[in-house]
């Protein structure tokens, strides 16, 4: 099993839905997880963090962790097609220093 | 706010050339990351430092190396490029001392190698 793991996608939302986003994680994942967004050809951009069990809402984004299931997810309010890019999910290892990415997933909101 | 520089966004070198990527952050983090990206591939950790001149190798080493000679500038080192290191190249910098703190990239560097 990879460490994290997400559906490549494409996920594909009409403007003004939610979009979730989903993200499983290996036991050596366990402190706390980050969404970063990406657009094509631009670098990763931090959107949320999120430690506890539960959920964390910033405006429209809503990140959602479960530690039992060994999940985390990305709810997007209010789809626009400006959320369209790729949503990477990380999460911090034994190492405290780094982070373990997925492979990310592409989100497509269409008009 | 974090700002974290990559000395060029893009860059175009030649087989055999040794290739100079630098990296610069402004807000003392401890911890500096080199990644690759590359489609389908997703992000791949080249080398960390978690201190001056402390380099610890991450999943693909093989043809980079690195150096930390101050806090804020981490470079990595091609040193002799080749055609399968054409790819984007971003830095990543972390404050120590804890899991919670969050990473920050700078904007990239695309490299073609010819």
């Amino acid at each position: 099993q990879k460490e994290v793991e997400q559906n490549s996608g494409p996920l594909s939302v009409p403007e003004g839905a939610i979009a979730s986003l989903n993200c499983t994680y290996s036991d050596r994942v366990s402190q706390s997880f980050f969404w970063y967004r990406q657009y094509s050809g631009k670098s990763p951009e931090l959107i949320m963090s999120i430690y506890s069990n539960g959920d964390k809402e910033d405006g429209r984004f809503t990140a959602q962790l479960n530690k039992a299931s060994q999940y985390v997810s990305l709810l997007i309010r209010d789809s626009q097609p400006s959320d369209s890019a790729t949503y990477l999910c990380a999460g911090s290892t034994g190492t405290a220093s780094k982070l373990t990415f997925g492979t990310g997933t592409r989100l497509q909101v269409t008009l | 706010d974090v700002k974290v520089t990559q000395s060029s966004r893009y860059l175009v070198k030649r087989t055999g050339e040794k290739v100079f990527l630098e990296c610069v952050q402004d807000m003392d983090h401890e911890n500096m990351f080199w990644y690759r990206q590359d489609p389908g591939l997703g992000l791949r950790l080249i080398y960390f430092s978690y201190d001056v001149k402390m380099k610890e190798k991450g999943d693909i080493p093989e043809g980079y190396s690195v150096s930390r000679e101050k806090k804020e500038r981490f470079s990595l080192i091609l040193e002799s490029a080749s055609t399968n290191q054409t790819s984007m190249y971003l830095c990543a910098t972390r404050a120590g001392g804890g899991s919670y703190n969050e990473q920050f990239f700078g904007p990239g560097t695309r490299l073609t190698v010819l």
